[in-house]
């Protein structure tokens, strides 16, 4: 199993340029998770999945929109960039079902997105 | 939504038991508590995970007291290799509302 996979690793942007971040995970999770990180701010939830077909809004929104077409891809769109979206950016995914022992998040390797 | 709260940094050596606390004043009746780590250049990793009392895994110990307004990472006999950012996770499994801490900086040293 790959887990959790982030397409780019690396970009750069200029302002107002669009882009569009591609995560994939391989093991059937029905929730997925973009997160971003920057330093001291830790990482803060942008948008989140529950089940393909469905997004919900996070911490931190504004300026980004997501799909969720397919169970296992969770699409991250800039549509107009800005300096201020300059940070790493993290997509997990996770299953958590009554039962479990625990609930944890998988985490891919992360996006690292300039915006000039 | 919970706000959390950790040290920035700790400093321990080899050998040592590390005890990381986050604070959690605002925390949800539905709301779990998860330690992530996480090394340079790479996603967190799942450390631990409880909702209160102890809970105890082959690597760490996590510590919940009754209010559950804070948390108490463990990390018996670190290694070098435990020098990471640790990350305290508050939120519920099922919904959005998922706060991390702004982690916490642990350096071991020989």
């Amino acid at each position: 199993n790959a887990g959790v996979t982030q397409t780019p690793k690396f970009r750069v942007l200029k302002t107002g340029q669009s882009m569009t971040l591609l995560c994939a995970q391989d093991m059937n999770h029905e929730y997925m998770y973009w997160y971003r990180q920057d330093p001291g701010m830790g990482l803060r939830l942008i948008h989140y999945s529950v089940g393909e077909g469905t997004t919900a809004k996070g911490e931190v929104p504004d300026g980004y929109n997501v799909s969720r077409l397919k169970k296992q891809n969770f699409l991250l769109g800039l549509e107009s960039a800005a300096p201020s979206q300059t940070s790493v950016y993290f997509c997990a995914s996770s299953y958590p079902k009554a039962g479990q022992s625990s609930y944890e998040q998988y985490f891919g390797p992360g996006t690292r997105l300039t915006v000039t | 939504l919970a706000k959390t709260t950790q040290p920035i940094s700790m400093d321990s050596y080899e050998g040592q038991e590390v005890n990381i606390t986050c604070s959690h004043n605002n925390i949800a009746t539905n709301d779990y508590i998860t330690w992530y780590q996480q090394f340079p250049s790479q996603g967190p990793r799942f450390i631990i995970q409880g909702y209160k009392t102890k809970v105890t895994n082959e690597v760490a110990s996590l510590f919940i007291p009754a209010d559950r307004k804070s948390s108490t990472l463990s990390l018996p006999r670190v290694s070098l290799s435990d020098t990471a950012v640790y990350y305290c996770l508050v939120g519920d499994p099922w919904g959005g509302k998922l706060i991390f801490g702004q982690g916490t900086e642990l350096s071991v040293k020989p």
